[in-house]
């Protein structure tokens, strides 16, 4: 199947700091990634959609301006978490379903980061 | 959207067959049943998607009754690199731009 990868798979960073997360779809040209956030024992979160050449689309409650997000290939998303805090710390996913398919068409998700914040 | 609703957790021993169940009352025409597997530290992986009546293949099967209202996820004779949270995800619209919303999901424990 179509993969999907995320660098870094972890990262450390000191609170104040920002940290940017990359999502590739390495064999398949994706025009809308996902990215979701996952707390310890938790369900995935959908925080936005990430749509190639134009603004994402956030979640209700998810702040724009903390998690920029930057779309600018068809098989390259970013997250960038600003000004990080310990709160801000979680698993972060995205997904990708390639590009002109249909929903019964499943979608494709990276790895994850593991974002700790101290 | 669709709202799932699952168990929470189940176990089962090494060997038996697994059947998890999803509701979704709210399920609309154009809608699809798809299911994930995720470890933890890592990212969903797809097992099965299904429409209507009965979906099989080399991992799982997938059954659906008519109203489609509910689905049910078997695993047959599972092992211990089963153990997982399994999601039943409903698909709101068509197009790549359709979000995944995940429910709860179930937890699931092999033990020997």
């Amino acid at each position: 199947g179509a993969v999907v990868s995320q660098h870094p798979s972890w990262v450390i960073c000191k609170s104040g700091t920002s940290v940017k997360i990359e999502c590739r779809s390495l064999d398949f040209q994706a025009t809308t990634m996902f990215w979701y956030r996952q707390f310890p024992k938790q369900s995935l979160m959908l925080m936005a959609t990430s749509n190639e050449g134009s603004k994402a689309t956030y979640e209700q409650g998810v702040e724009k301006d903390k998690f920029l997000i930057n779309h600018a290939s068809l098989t390259l998303s970013t997250l960038t978490v600003t000004s990080a805090h310990p709160e801000d710390s979680s698993f972060y996913i995205c997904s990708a379903r390639e590009t002109g398919t249909v929903i019964s068409t499943e979608a494709f998700f990276g790895q994850g980061t593991r974002l700790t914040v101290v | 959207l669709a709202k799932t609703t699952q168990p929470i957790s189940m176990d089962s021993y090494e060997g038996q067959e697994v059947n998890i169940t999803c509701s979704h009352n709210n399920i609309a025409t154009n809608d699809y049943i798809t299911w994930y597997q995720q470890f933890p530290s890592q990212g969903p992986r797809f097992i099965i998607q299904g429409y209507k009546t009965k979906v099989t293949n080399e991992v799982a099967s997938l059954f659906i009754p008519a109203d489609r209202k509910s689905s049910t996820l078997s695993l047959p004779r599972v092992s211990l690199s089963d153990t997982a949270v399994y999601y039943c995800l409903v698909g709101d619209k068509t197009g790549t731009a359709s979000k995944l919303t995940f429910g709860t999901g179930t937890r699931l424990q092999v033990t020997l």
